[in-house]
């Protein structure tokens, strides 16, 4: 098993040019989550989907939007880059057995550069 | 106040050293909580769940005390491997959510 896959490795963006961040899981898991990891602030949650066909906003939405495409699948898209937006990217997914339903499992994230 | 707060080190302790981490959370109402450790330029990794009873997996043992709203990690024997930041991880209430502390860094000299 792969666990959570994520593409690309690595971004270098222009101000106001778009993409789409990949991630996908091969555990079977339910829910998928967006989290997006700056020097001194910790990992922040930018869009999370409980389960296939449903998304929701987490902490810092603004700028960003998702397509949760199947069960398996959950993208991140970027309209119009900021330099604000440079930072790692990590995709997760969760919600497994009943004893850590609520554990979740990383990809091995984006780096992503706006300039 | 920070929904998640731990010590951000950081910690520099010699090979074979024992460590304990802590961290204090604010919303009542979790039920779950982990640590997590993530190493430089990596992806965090589950290292543990933490439950009411306390528990233990090798050398870590973590406990939690809901009254006081306080989680510990202890690390016995520190290894060179142990070197990481390790992240605080509460349940963000009844939600499928996660709050991430902003970690403690940990340095095991040889």
């Amino acid at each position: 098993n792969a666990g959570v896959t994520q593409t690309p490795k690595f971004q270098v963006l222009k101000t106001g040019q778009s993409m789409t961040l990949q991630c996908a899981q091969d555990m079977n898991h339910n829910s998928m989550y967006w989290y997006r990891q700056d020097p001194g602030m910790g990992l922040r949650l930018i869009y999370y989907s409980a389960s296939e066909g449903t998304t929701d906003k987490g902490e810092v939405p603004n700028g960003y939007n998702v397509s949760r495409l199947n069960k398996r699948e959950f993208s991140l898209r970027l309209e119009s880059a900021a330099p604000s937006q440079t930072s790692v990217y990590f995709c997760a997914s969760g919600g497994s057995s009943a004893a850590d339903v609520y554990a979740q499992y990383f990809g091995p994230g984006t780096r992503l550069t706006v300039t | 106040r920070k929904e998640v707060e731990q010590d951000p080190g950081p910690f520099n302790v010699p090979e074979g050293a024992t460590v304990a981490f802590n961290c204090t959370y604010s919303n009542s109402a979790s039920q779950s909580f982990f640590w997590y450790r993530q190493d430089c330029r990596k992806e965090p990794k589950l290292l543990m769940s933490v439950y009411s009873s306390g528990n233990e997996d090798g050398r870590f043992t973590a406990q939690l005390n809901r009254a006081s709203q306080y989680i510990s990690l202890l690390i016995r024997d520190s290894k060179l491997s142990d070197s990481a930041t390790y992240l605080c991880v509460v349940q963000k209430g009844s939600a499928r959510q996660l709050t991430f502390g902003s970690g403690t860094q940990l340095t095991v000299l040889p």
